[in-house]
């Protein structure tokens, strides 16, 4: 079945340090790939989203490429702060009418200043 | 835009008692919403999908009579968790769905965290 695999956490950085966060995925259709975050105690907040092969998704200076080839969709970001702290979750979704989600497993970002 | 709330955002509560949380979409309209559970340091469980004016489907495992789900209208869910025992204790999320181009995205509330004593 469909589902999303990210690398395990906790990922420990430094501030300003470079950020990859892998997340591969396995789908028999064309899904749409998104990053969600999520900050301690509260819900999550679409980060971005790339809907169809070789679409970039940005924001907040993260970036994910989406990848057919390598069925990949890896989160970066060039200079991370202590505020980029949080779970990133990657997840892929439209795969039929319901509009459901997969969710990987979440990796635990922590930036030390 | 695309703000998604959840009401109340904490709730305690004695075993045996039923606990209703509200989930709305503030500026836009979703005809579609999910009730997800999270136990601590693990990934979202989704439970069901609401559609406005149909009956939630319920995904393997999540008993519907436990968790009861009404989506009234177009911008409110509700989910009841009935007879409410320790093991209900976790944090519940819902989201709405809103067509964007291709597909649809899901934007989340806030969470509701929920300790049954």
């Amino acid at each position: 079945g469909d589902s999303v695999t990210q690398m395990e956490g906790p990922v420990t950085l430094s501030e300003e340090a470079f950020l990859t966060i892998n997340c591969t995925y396995t789908a028999t259709g064309y899904p749409s790939l998104f990053w969600y975050v999520q900050y301690p105690g509260e819900g999550l907040q679409l980060l971005l989203k790339a809907t169809k092969a070789d679409d970039k998704g940005s924001n907040k200076g993260f970036e994910a490429t989406y990848r057919k080839e390598t069925t990949s969709f890896h989160l970066e970001k060039g200079s991370v702060q202590v505020s980029d702290s949080a779970v990133y979750f990657c997840a892929l979704g439209g795969m039929d009418s319901s509009y459901k989600l997969i969710f990987g497993s979440g990796t635990r970002l922590l930036v030390r200043p | 835009g695309a703000v998604v709330s959840q009401h109340p955002s904490w709730v305690i509560c004695k075993s045996g008692t039923s606990v209703k949380i509200e989930c709305r979409s503030l500026d836009f309209q979703a005809t579609t919403m999910f009730w997800y559970r999270q136990f601590p340091k693990q990934s979202l469980m989704l439970m069901a999908t609401s559609n406005e004016g149909s009956k939630a489907t319920y995904e393997q495992g999540v008993e519907k009579d436990k968790f009861l789900i009404n989506h009234a209208s177009l911008t409110l869910s509700t989910l009841t968790v009935t007879s409410a025992h320790p093991e209900d204790s976790s944090f519940y999320i819902c989201s709405a769905s809103q067509l964007q181009g291709r597909g649809e995205t899901q934007y989340f509330g806030p969470g509701t965290r929920l300790l049954v004593l």
